[in-house]
């Protein structure tokens, strides 16, 4: 089984700029999760997709950030304008394969993309 | 006052040792604990998940969960230095959304 698959692995960006990243996850996990983690701190939920529908965004910035998950699979984060606070790794997570409480507690988790902000 | 409180380390024990981590936590709706592992430069890993109290036992793995102190712990027997990595613990309530710690990063010597 192929796991979440992240592009890019590396960015760096001048404040200001605008970057996106993308998300592919395992075959058939209805939801997907898009995390920030700032080093040495535990992953912070950003946005909750169900199918292609928002079940959470109440932690995304969204004067800076979007994110969109069209046909219920792929999805894409955005920031723009970005700040020097952006600088962190942005993690892709899918659950959810079936209908038990457990199959949403274990989140399988891309590699994430590193964005530095300058 | 954070929900999920996790001393970030590092934890530096020899290789053959029984390293134990802990969490504490606020929230009395948690009901859900896990353990993830993170290597560098890779997304986290689930290691172990219990529901409610008590014990629960995989391999060289041994998760642990007192509600009534709020405190969870993870024990690794027989620590090699494959198992350097940071450990994050995380906890739901019945929303299944996860409250994540800031993790502990374990360094095992041989």
């Amino acid at each position: 089984e192929a796991g979440v698959a992240q592009s890019p692995r590396y960015k760096i960006i001048e404040k200001r700029q605008s970057v996106a990243f993308w998300c592919n996850p395992i075959s058939g996990h209805a939801t997907l999760y898009w995390y920030q983690q700032i080093l040495g701190q535990g992953p912070k939920l950003l946005i909750q997709f169900q199918n292609n529908g928002v079940v959470d965004d109440s932690q995304l910035p969204k004067d800076r950030f979007s994110a969109e998950r069209l046909k219920g699979v792929d999805s894409t984060l955005k920031i723009q304008p970005a700040k020097l606070e952006d600088s962190a790794v942005y993690l892709c997570a899918s659950s959810g394969s079936g209908t038990s409480g457990g199959s949403f507690l274990e989140q399988f988790f891309g590699p994430g993309t590193r964005l530095t902000v300058l | 006052q954070k929900e999920v409180e996790q001393d970030p380390g590092p934890l530096s024990v020899p290789e053959g040792a029984i390293v134990s981590l802990n969490c504490t936590y606020s929230n009395s709706a948690f009901q859900y604990f896990m353990w993830y592992r993170q290597y560098s430069r890779k997304g986290p890993e689930l290691l172990m998940y219990t529901y409610s109290s008590g014990n629960k036992e995989d391999g060289r793995f041994t998760a642990q969960v007192d509600k009534s102190s709020k405190y969870i712990s993870l024990f690794i027997r027989d620590s090699q230095p494959s198992d350097s990595a940071t450990y994050l613990c995380a906890m739901s309530a019945s929303n299944y959304q996860l409250i994540w710690g800031a993790g502990t990063k374990l360094i095992i010597k041989p």
